[in-house]
């Protein structure tokens, strides 16, 4: 039973123009939202994040919206550069009455810019 | 240089052995993660510890072992018991009262 799900294995922009990828998660209880990238054979990078008490977050090309209602979180990169081609990982925490903080990690979405 | 270390980078051994992998951070960070990547799926939860002589079972602990006697390490031990143990290898850390968990570069393992 998947509690992150992102349901586009992969996605192809054209340089300059926005990507969007999206995730979406079934338990109400998650309280942070986080967007990585990964490139093959590295440790997938922080890119940004957001608070469940938020609805959108913005860090220069990256924007991130929450949809609580829907449960469903979106990741808008604008404009697109042939850099950004990656896969992508959505993760959601959630802290539990222990203190501990765990993360959900999505499958990944393979972003492809074209030049 | 602060960061999160993983040593090897690629790391071979035999059916049936033990293998540790390593995981260092001089980054002060409370809470320390590993995971596991296979192709075409995403990071799953192996063990994580929060604090110093705790660790908790993530989601697929079966076949691994973690101790965490220093705030700097959390290496992994990966059994001859794991029946799939090839695999990319990601640990991660955090630090307390904040929500973002930060990676270090993996280990690729392959048991032939």
């Amino acid at each position: 039973d998947q509690q992150v799900k992102q349901n586009s294995p992969s996605l192809s922009v054209q340089e300059g123009r926005i990507s969007i990828l999206n995730c979406d998660y079934t338990n109400s209880m998650f309280d942070y939202f986080l967007w990585y990238k990964k490139y093959p054979a590295e440790g997938p990078t922080f890119l940004i994040s957001i608070s469940s008490i938020k609805d959108k977050n913005e860090d220069g090309r990256f924007t991130v919206f929450l949809n609580k209602s829907a449960k469903h979180l979106s990741l808008h990169i604008v404009p697109s550069q042939p850099g950004d081609s990656a896969v992508y990982f959505c993760a959601a925490g959630e802290t539990f009455t222990s203190g501990t903080y765990k993360y959900i990690f999505g499958t990944g979405t393979r972003l492809k810019v074209l030049a | 240089d602060g960061g999160i270390t993983q040593s090897p980078k690629y790391l071979f051994r035999k059916e049936g052995q033990n293998v540790t992998l390593s995981c260092e951070q001089n980054l002060n960070h409370d809470a320390m993660y590993w995971y596991r990547q296979d192709p075409g799926q995403g990071l799953r939860l192996i063990y994580y510890s929060q604090i110093v002589n705790d660790f908790q079972k993530g989601d697929i602990a079966e076949g691994y072992s973690v101790s965490r006697e220093k705030k700097e390490s959390f290496p992994l031990t990966v059994t001859s018991a794991q029946k799939n143990p090839t695999a990319f290898y990601l640990c991660a850390t955090r630090l307390a009262g904040t929500d973002t968990q930060y990676f270090g570069p993996g280990t690729r393992l392959t048991v032939l």
